[in-house]
Order: structure tokens, then C-alpha cells, then sequence
């Protein structure tokens, strides 16, 4: 088990370019989701899914899209990268069962500067 | 606003001895609160969560206990070990994160950095 995969570990962008931040995960999991993480900050949740085919926006949706094509894989997609969006970006997963511990399973994270 | 809160930034302890992270919370709707342990340059990793049916859950050496009244969970680690030396994340949520829905949405305290020295 791979667990929780993101790729690129890092990206530099300039100001409007655009691009995906890939996720995947090989563990069954329904629900996924997109986090980022600014210095000295928690991390804050920008989109999720729970289900192929169903997204929802997080706390911090605006500039960036997602979808759920399958139930591996949830990338993200930067439309016109901005300075604000410099961040750490991570992906997460977790399984729906009774108890609902809300345990996710996080991937290593994706360093992004947009210059 | 933050709705959740991690007052102590860092926190230094001697191997062996007990580390007590705090957190407090604003929103008397949360019913779910977990514990995200974050080494550098890795993805955080769940240690230990607490609905609000119960006010302590135990996992070996991490212990967590919930004041619904006083709206502060805190956790503890004893005996502390060097390898714990990490940043501690809160996080609280309203309904369970997989049921979806703006009340699901897991909010995440600054984090505390613990440092257990030898």
C-alpha cells in the first residue's frame, strides 16, 4: 500500500499560470480532500469529496477546481496562480464506518510558490 | 475568528515526563476533535481522537480528555519520548467529516511544537 500519494513534492509558477497538484490513494477510501497550509497557520480545507463523482467547497474554495472521476484519484487544479496561493498543499483521505473517528490519512505534500 | 485554539505555540519537555497540549474551541457544535501529529516536511498523521459522548479516550502512552463545558480538550503523552518531538495539531469538526456538508468541515488549530530533550 502506497497510501496517500501527491505529486509534484515541489512547484514554482508565476503569477497566472495555471496547473494540477495530483493525488492519489490505493486504500478504497470515499472521502478525500485538499488542505493547505500557511506558515504558523492549521491547515485549512479548500475542497473535498465524498464519492466518485460528488465535490464540495471547503473553507478557502476561490481559485481552485476539483473533480472525482474515480474513487483513487482527487487532483487539484490551480486556474490562475496567484502570490496568495503560495503554500504547502496537502491531500487526504479516510473511510466512512461506524464510529466516525473522522481519521484521515494525509500524503507527504505538494510545496508551491508562485512568484 | 478562530474557532479553534492553541494558545501555547511551543512546549519543551524532559524525556520521561508527562506533555499536557492544549486546545480550545469556540463552537459549542463541535462534537468530534482529533489530534494530528506533523514531523517537517511530512503530511500530518492521526494519533487520537474523542467524540463528545465521552471525556477521555486512551491509546497507550497519548490520553485525551474533553471539557465540553469549558469547550478545552487536552492532550496528554506520558511518558514523553525524544521521536515525539513534533508539531501537535487540534482539530474539531461539527458532524462527522464523511458525511459531508459545511459541518463536517475539520477546523485545525496553529499547532503546538513540542520539543522532548534527552
Amino acid at each position: 500500500n502506497a497510501g496517500v500519494t501527491q505529486t509534484p513534492k515541489f512547484q514554482v509558477l508565476k503569477t497566472g499560470q495555471s496547473m494540477t497538484l495530483q493525488c492519489a490513494q490505493d486504500m478504497n477510501h470515499e472521502y478525500m480532500s485538499w488542505y493547505r497550509q500557511d506558515p504558523g497557520m492549521g491547515l485549512r480545507l479548500i475542497h473535498y469529496s465524498v464519492g466518485a463523482g460528488i465535490t464540495d467547497q471547503g473553507e478557502v474554495p476561490n481559485g481552485y477546481n476539483v473533480s472525482r472521476s474515480t474513487t483513487e484519484d482527487f487532483p487539484l487544479r490551480l486556474l490562475s496562480a496567484a502570490p496568495s496561493q503560495t503554500s504547502v498543499y496537502f491531500c487526504a483521505s479516510g473511510a466512512r464506518r461506524s464510529g466516525a473517528c473522522n481519521e484521515q490519512f494525509f500524503g507527504p505534500g505538494t510545496r508551491l510558490t508562485v512568484l | 475568528d478562530q474557532q479553534v485554539k492553541q494558545n501555547s505555540p511551543s512546549l519543551s519537555v524532559q524525556e520521561g515526563r508527562i506533555s499536557i497540549l492544549n486546545c480550545d474551541y469556540t463552537n459549542s457544535m463541535f462534537d468530534y476533535f482529533l489530534w494530528y501529529k506533523k514531523y517537517p516536511a511530512e503530511g500530518p498523521t492521526f494519533l487520537i481522537s474523542i467524540s463528545s459522548i465521552k471525556d477521555k479516550n486512551e491509546d497507550g502512552r497519548f490520553t485525551v480528555f474533553l471539557n465540553k463545558s469549558a469547550k478545552h480538550l487536552s492532550l496528554h503523552i506520558v511518558p514523553s519520548q525524544p521521536g515525539d518531538s513534533a508539531v501537535y495539531f487540534c482539530a474539531a469538526s461539527a458532524t462527522p467529516v464523511f458525511y459531508g456538508g459545511s459541518q463536517g468541515n475539520l477546523i485545525f488549530g496553529k499547532g503546538t511544537k513540542l520539543s522532548v530533550k534527552p
